[in-house]
């Protein structure tokens, strides 16, 4: 397609489950960027993939979070035993490069969780 | 750390008025900065950025100036349209180009 795609676009859980929202990055971008976005908040960063490096997870709020990227294309974040502070959009942003001279990200519509 | 901070909204302005949202940011290094916009029902996209100090980055009317002395990177526009109405968010990049930083967003509506 030509610009990120995200599904799915609407999760609603119930406090315990586990979800797993993708990501499909612009073909060719090598950096992927997974953010939270709160009511009322900025956007959070959670990880950074950039090629076939280890990624940045530093953003990450817990162990119940996760992501990983295959084939260093599609990615997916994964939340184990949701809480409902997990509520939030969910956006995920690839760009050509990362690095030392990021480029421009790319912004998907965002998924967004609702934990009841 | 790294953080930035913008002026908080809603703003409400009438057509042709003058727009400042302040933004101030506090970074290690010698980030990148950013502004980008989201209308309504649409995603994020960039609408402007700076690499350097004293860079000034343009699009559609809208300008912003890296100021290092001041670490600022305020966003004007000298006449406003209706279809400027969008929640406006000020980032940075770290120099290592990992990390994103974002403001909390300033929502913007401009009135006929």
């Amino acid at each position: 397609g030509a610009g990120v795609s995200q599904s799915p676009s609407n999760k609603v859980t119930e406090k315990g489950k586990d979800v797993e929202l993708r990501c499909d990055p612009i073909s060719g971008h090598t950096a992927l960027y997974w953010y939270r976005q709160s009511l009322g908040q900025g956007l959070e960063f959670l990880i950074y993939f950039q090629g076939n490096s280890a990624p940045d997870k530093s953003g990450l709020p817990s162990d119940r979070f996760s992501a990983e990227r295959t084939g260093g294309s599609v990615s997916t974040l994964t939340i184990q035993r949701t809480q409902q502070e997990d509520s939030a959009v969910y956006l995920c942003a690839s760009s050509l490069r990362g690095g030392l001279s990021p480029s421009v990200q790319f912004f998907g519509p965002g998924t967004r969780l609702t934990v009841l | 750390g790294n953080s930035v901070t913008q002026m908080e909204g809603p703003v409400t302005l009438s057509e042709e008025a003058f727009l400042t949202i302040n933004c101030t940011y506090t970074a290690t290094g010698y980030p990148s900065l950013f502004w980008y916009v989201q209308y309504p029902g649409e995603g994020l996209q960039l609408l402007l950025k700076a690499t350097k100090a004293d860079d000034k980055g343009s699009n559609k009317g809208f300008e912003a100036t890296y100021r290092k002395e001041t670490t600022s990177f305020h966003l004007e526009k000298g006449s406003v349209q209706v279809s400027d109405s969008a929640v406006y968010f000020c980032a940075l990049s770290t120099d290592t180009g990992n990390q994103f930083y974002f403001g909390t967003g300033t929502s913007l509506t401009v009135i006929p």
